[in-house]
C-alpha cells in the first residue's frame, strides 16, 4: 500500500530534550516536506527536500533540522524543543517539483511542556 | 500579508445544496493550485488540482482566475460526507502555501 508513515503519532516531552520525528514514504517520491498546523494559522511549511542530500528552508524553519540521507526517509529533528513548538506536524511526499499532488502522513501531535 | 486567504466559515448547508468557496492568493508568481480536504485533525488529502481552464470532477468544480488571483471550489448536491475543512493550496517554486481552511458542515 502506498503510504507515508510518521512516528511517533503522539509525543509529550519537556523543554530542551532533543527529539526526532521520523517520516518514511514507499512511493519513490523525490519531494518530501514537513509542515506544522496550528489553529488559525493553517499548515506552514518547515523544510522541504527535492531529493537526497538536498534540503531547503520553508516558511518556519527556526528551531528545526532535517536530513535526507535516503530517498524514502526525511526525519524532523528538534534539537532543543520549546513550548511554542507544540503543534500538529505532518510529513508529505510528492512525485516531483512543486506541481504535483502531495501525500500526507497521519500526523504527529507534539506537546512540549 | 498571507500568501493565501480563505473565508474560514463555517458554512452550514442542507443536504442537496450548492456551496461555493473562494480563496485569494497574493503572489502573481504562483504556479500551481489545489484544493485539499481535511477531516477533523486528520491528514489533508488532495481533492483536485485547479487548472486555468477550470475543471470538474463529479459534483466538484474548480476555477482559477489569474487576473484577479482567486480560486474557487463549487460543490453541487452536497452530501453529509462532504462535511470537512477545505484547504486552498498554492505552489510557488518548490514551496507550498496553505490557506487556513474553510469549514463545511452539511446538515441532514
Amino acid at each position: 500500500e502506498a503510504q507515508v508513515t510518521q512516528n511517533p503519532r503522539y509525543l509529550i516531552t519537556v523543554t530542551g530534550k532533543k527529539l526526532t520525528v521520523t517520516c518514511s514514504q514507499n512511493m519513490n517520491h523525490e519531494y518530501m516536506s514537513w509542515y506544522r498546523q496550528d489553529p488559525g494559522l493553517g499548515l506552514r511549511q518547515i523544510y522541504y527536500s527535492m531529493n537526497v542530500e538536498v534540503t531547503d528552508k520553508g516558511d518556519v524553519p527556526e528551531g528545526y533540522k532535517v536530513s535526507r540521507k535516503e530517498k524514502r526517509n526525511f526525519p524532523l529533528i528538534l534539537e532543543s524543543p520549546s513550548p511554542n513548538q507544540t503543534s500538529l506536524y505532518f510529513c508529505a511526499s510528492g512525485g516531483g517539483a512543486g506541481y504535483n499532488e502531495q501525500f500526507f502522513g497521519p500526523g504527529t501531535r507534539l506537546t512540549v511542556l | 500579508r498571507k500568501e493565501v486567504e480563505q473565508d474560514p466559515g463555517p458554512f452550514n448547508v442542507p443536504e442537496g445544496a450548492t456551496v461555493a468557496f473562494n480563496c485569494t492568493y497574493s503572489n502573481s508568481a504562483s504556479q500551481s493550485f489545489f484544493w485539499y480536504r481535511q477531516d477533523c485533525r486528520k491528514e489533508p488529502k488532495l481533492l483536485m488540482s485547479v487548472y486555468s481552464s477550470g475543471n470538474e470532477d463529479g459534483r466538484f468544480t474548480a476555477q482559477l482566475n489569474r487576473a484577479s488571483q482567486y480560486i474557487s471550489l463549487l460543490i453541487r448536491d452536497s452530501k453529509l460526507s462532504d462535511s470537512a475543512t477545505y484547504l486552498c493550496v498554492v505552489n510557488i517554486g518548490n514551496q507550498f502555501y496553505f490557506g487556513t481552511g474553510t469549514s463545511l458542515t452539511v446538515i441532514p
